[in-house]
């Protein structure tokens, strides 16, 4: 199993803010991905995130507005860019995805309100 | 493009009886199908894993049945408690990310 930690876990941001979301993980993974939940909806993937390489965006996703970090194979951060209120959601991180039986875990999410 | 659907989107009974939750897919390619149960403003804890070979799974008061042809899972609650009022959500592994359901939120009443 994996056990991530996700900070912060909630904040109020103004609009046209920035606001970075880290994920550190307990143990080396290949990929992280990045979800968004807005207000009674599921989830719905962001983008991948690869050590030493950018990450892979979902339609509807771009880099300039959620850049993506991954410094290392325990590490990744989300920033969520130039905010509105449209960007309230639950964001979450999660390793263990991908061709294989492996589980997946997530963090504990960030719930983000934009004002 | 995988398809997730939950039903019933929301579900309330009284302390104790036993409960169904229900998934269907469109693709049945899966590596494998994974339960969720999410509180309100929180993350998401794991509550079942089946593999694609596998026809159910149990955990406490939980069991999973998957049946990968039609495209279904069923998630089984048994003797229900207040302390399992959440949202349960299905998951499905195609190969890359998983694909979400909207969920069935729960509702266990004293």
């Amino acid at each position: 199993s994996a056990v991530i930690s996700q900070k912060p876990s909630r904040d109020i941001c103004q609009r046209g803010t920035s606001l970075t979301i880290q994920c550190q993980v307990d143990s080396q993974v290949t990929m992280m991905f990045w979800y968004r939940q807005q207000p009674g909806q599921s989830l719905t993937l962001i983008a991948t995130a690869n050590q030493g390489s950018e990450a892979t965006y979902e339609s509807g996703f771009v880099i300039d507005k959620f850049p993506i970090s991954r410094p290392n194979l325990t590490f990744s951060t989300l920033t969520v860019s130039n905010m509105s209120p449209e960007d309230s959601s639950i964001y979450l991180c999660s390793v263990g995805q991908g061709a294989g039986d492996t589980e997946a875990f997530f963090g504990q999410g960030t719930r983000l309100t934009v004002v | 493009k995988q398809e997730v659907t939950q039903i019933p989107a929301a579900l309330s009974v009284p302390e104790g009886e036993n409960l169904v939750l229900n998934c269907s897919f469109t693709d049945s390619a899966i590596y494998n199908l994974q339960w969720f149960r999410q509180d309100p403003g929180k993350g998401l804890t794991s509550l079942l894993l089946i593999q694609s070979s596998q026809r159910e799974q149990t955990s406490g008061r939980l069991n999973a049945s998957l049946d990968k042809s039609s495209g279904r899972s069923t998630l089984y609650i048994a003797a229900s408690q207040p302390g399992d009022s959440a949202t349960y959500l299905c998951a499905v592994n195609s190969g890359y990310a998983l694909n979400f359901g909207k969920g069935t939120s729960l509702l266990v009443t004293p």
